[in-house]
């Protein structure tokens, strides 16, 4: 039970480069999340779903695109970096979408864009 | 707008010490989350907390919710090592499925 997956671990792009974050969950997990962690600020939610084909803007959803074509899989895309877009990125799963439940998080991809 | 404000920032102590770490709002909140974090890794859940006044117990973890539930606090005693990471609250914001968190506590327990 590998949990939530996430690659790549790290990347570097240079301003206008595009690239895709993949995150994969074998929990069967209906509800996945796509944060940005930043030095000094809490986990800002970019993008969610809350079921296969379904996506939905969070709090800071500028720059980002997401799919969730499988269950399983939640891609985050960025079409054009910009360097406001270097962060660590994390995603999560849950069974249900209540606020109270468990959020079980990936290892995180670390994005610096120069 | 909804803010968790954490405090301290940062406390670095000596293994065996006691510490309290908090998460405090002018929101009151139907649950809390505690989360923490290690290097290189995502949050890991601690404990959640529903009940105005609520205290949680884990191991030597303590969590506690205000009685008006809008803040929490978090007390490690004999502090260890394996307790360093960053402890982050959160909460339920405005919108579904969306939590708001705070910044984060950096705890660092020197052997």
């Amino acid at each position: 039970n590998a949990g939530v997956t996430q690659t790549p671990k790290f990347r570097v792009l240079k301003t206008g480069q595009s690239m895709t974050l993949l995150c994969a969950q074998d929990m069967n997990h209906e509800y996945m999340y796509w944060y940005r962690q930043d030095p000094g600020m809490g986990l800002r939610l970019i993008h969610y779903s809350v079921g296969e084909g379904t996506t939905a803007k969070g709090e800071v959803p500028d720059g980002y695109n997401v799919s969730r074509l499988k269950k399983q899989n939640f891609l985050l895309g960025l079409e054009s970096a910009a360097p406001s877009q270097t962060s660590v990125y994390f995603c999560a799963s849950s069974y249900g979408g209540r606020r109270t439940d468990t959020q079980y998080f990936g290892p995180g991809t670390r994005l610096t864009v120069l | 707008t909804q803010l968790l404000e954490q405090s301290p920032q940062f406390l670095s102590i000596q293994e065996g010490e006691n510490l309290t770490v908090y998460c405090n709002s002018s929101s009151v909140f139907s649950s809390l989350q505690w989360y923490r974090q290690e290097p290189g890794e995502g949050p890991v859940l601690l404990v959640t907390v529903v009940t105005g006044g609520e205290v949680k117990k884990l191991k030597r973890l303590t969590f506690q919710f205000g009685d008006a539930r809008k803040d929490s606090s978090l007390h490690i005693t004999a502090a260890q090592p394996g307790d360093t990471g960053l402890y982050l609250c959160a909460a339920p914001g405005d919108s579904n499925y969306q939590l708001i968190w705070g910044a984060g506590t950096k705890l660092i327990i020197k052997p």
